[in-house]
């Protein structure tokens, strides 16, 4: 059974700093993996998506890996801005279906 | 290109009533997903409809349901509402002709079961 795990749950640092998301997965046979973010009450907002055969991918100060082989995908938000407060959630898409299991995301907060 | 759109946005029923949601994708896209999500749980998949047919469905008791329409809107039933079926309730459209894998979230449904 694909069980989908975030670290830290919540995490605050200051304006500027460069930081560091993780997530990790007990079953490698993905399909891909997404990161989303979520803004209190709202729906969600794909950020990346990395395809099982790729390394990473990058999308202006957002940069996500994947390593299959270990489970884990980071997601690194470099100069991160006080907008950046949200609710960030990966989730793994299994091979056999379309089904995207998730993770209880990491509540950021950025400190202006 | 308009989003995915969620109606109602909010609704309060009580224990033993039904409901419908429903769930405009983006235009063009086919694939319709539905998700719970509640504090305790986390996000859940409930079920994915393209072309009309249920694709796949996630482990929710049967007072659940769902269709889709020809134009690909698609609508949720919950019947005989538990406590427990508060949540907010997230649709997600993708578009399933090209390589595009990314689906798009509307802004939920919340139900709150009294």
């Amino acid at each position: 059974k694909q069980e989908v795990t975030q670290i830290p749950a919540a995490l605050s640092v200051p304006e500027g700093e460069n930081l560091v998301l993780n997530c990790s997965f007990t079953d490698s046979a993905i399909y891909n993996l997404q990161w989303f973010r979520q803004d209190p009450g709202k729906g969600l907002t794909s950020l990346l998506l990395i395809q099982s055969s790729q390394r990473e991918q990058t999308s202006g100060r957002l940069n996500a890996s994947l390593d299959k082989s270990s489970g884990r995908s980071t997601l690194y938000i470099a100069a991160s801005q006080p907008g950046d407060s949200a609710t960030y959630l990966c989730a793994v898409t299994r091979y056999s279906n379309y089904q995207l299991i998730w993770g209880a995301g990491t509540k950021l907060i950025i400190k202006p | 290109k308009a989003g995915v759109t969620q109606t109602p946005r909010y609704l309060i029923k009580t224990r033993g009533q039904q409901v419908t949601l429903s769930c405009s994708p983006i235009s063009g896209h086919r694939s319709v997903s539905w998700y719970q999500q509640t504090p305790g749980q986390g996000l859940q998949f409930l079920f994915e409809y393209f072309s009309e047919t249920q694709r796949n469905k996630g482990n929710f008791p049967g007072r659940f349901s769902g269709r889709q329409f020809s134009n690909s809107r698609s609508e949720m039933n919950v019947s005989t509402l538990e406590l427990g079926d508060s949540a907010l309730y997230l649709c997600a459209s993708r578009d399933m002709a090209g390589t595009e894998e990314t689906q798009y979230f509307g802004p939920g449904t919340r139900l709150l079961v009294l």
